[in-house]
């Protein structure tokens, strides 16, 4: 069976921090991976999406960056935090070829303060 | 770039009511169209889809109807048990194989026994 983890679950940042968030996928090969953000309230935004290992599309500017270094692994940073990026940020997969379920990791809950 | 509108932003039922969520979408590119639900404190997770070319789709209490022309999509849930409070999301996604999605705000559904 197919698991998804993220970390760390949840972090209180300074403002002008750095950040780093991970998302790691077992037992699925060469998935689509996802990184969206939730507002508190409840709208979701997909930030990017990455179909192979070193490919990165973003899909909205919020000055943040996504890198895929391995095949199961999806990596949202930032080297400057900002008051608006505090929010939930979830991880999902699917498989390979775009129009399928997505499957979503349990989020980082991040406050900037 | 897409928009994906949902009807109404909350609802409060009593336990074995029907509810009707709309959702509404602007790129007639799109092709299809996932839902998820959120329960609180619990992860994202899928709970019916519809392709394009279908016209509706039913799964146990589940039944979403799709009108192409109208881009319209309404997702009508039959006898509510406490269990179904949640955030409803409708989504719409182009038919790539980016997996990129567009979500709407989202319904809150409260279901009272």
């Amino acid at each position: 069976a197919q698991t998804i983890h993220q970390w760390p679950v949840a972090e209180i940042k300074a403002v002008g921090s750095p950040l780093s968030l991970g998302c790691t996928i077992k037992g699925k090969s060469s998935p689509n991976l996802y990184w969206y953000w939730q507002a508190t309230g409840g709208t979701l935004q997909q930030l990017f999406y990455s179909i192979t290992v070193g490919q990165v599309e973003s899909v909205v500017q919020l000055n943040l960056s996504a890198s895929r270094p391995k095949d199961d692994q999806f990596i949202l940073s930032t080297e400057k935090l900002l008051l608006s990026h505090s929010g939930f940020y979830l991880c999902a997969w699917s498989p390979r070829g775009g129009t399928y379920e997505q499957y979503f990791g349990p989020g980082t809950r991040l406050t900037v303060l | 770039g897409e928009q994906v509108e949902q009807l109404p932003s909350s609802l409060i039922v009593q336990e074995g009511a029907s509810v009707l969520i709309n959702c509404s979408y602007t790129d007639s590119a799109s092709v299809y169209f996932p839902w998820y639900k959120q329960e609180p404190g619990k992860r994202l997770q899928f709970i019916i889809d519809i392709r394009s070319n279908m016209e509706r789709k039913q799964t146990q209490r589940l039944t979403l109807l799709f009108d192409k022309k109208t881009k319209h999509l309404s997702l009508h849930i039959t006898a509510t048990q406490p269990g179904d409070s949640a955030i409803y999301f409708c989504s719409a996604s182009l038919n790539t194989n980016t997996g990129k999605l567009t979500f709407g705000d989202g319904t809150v559904l409260t279901v009272k026994p």
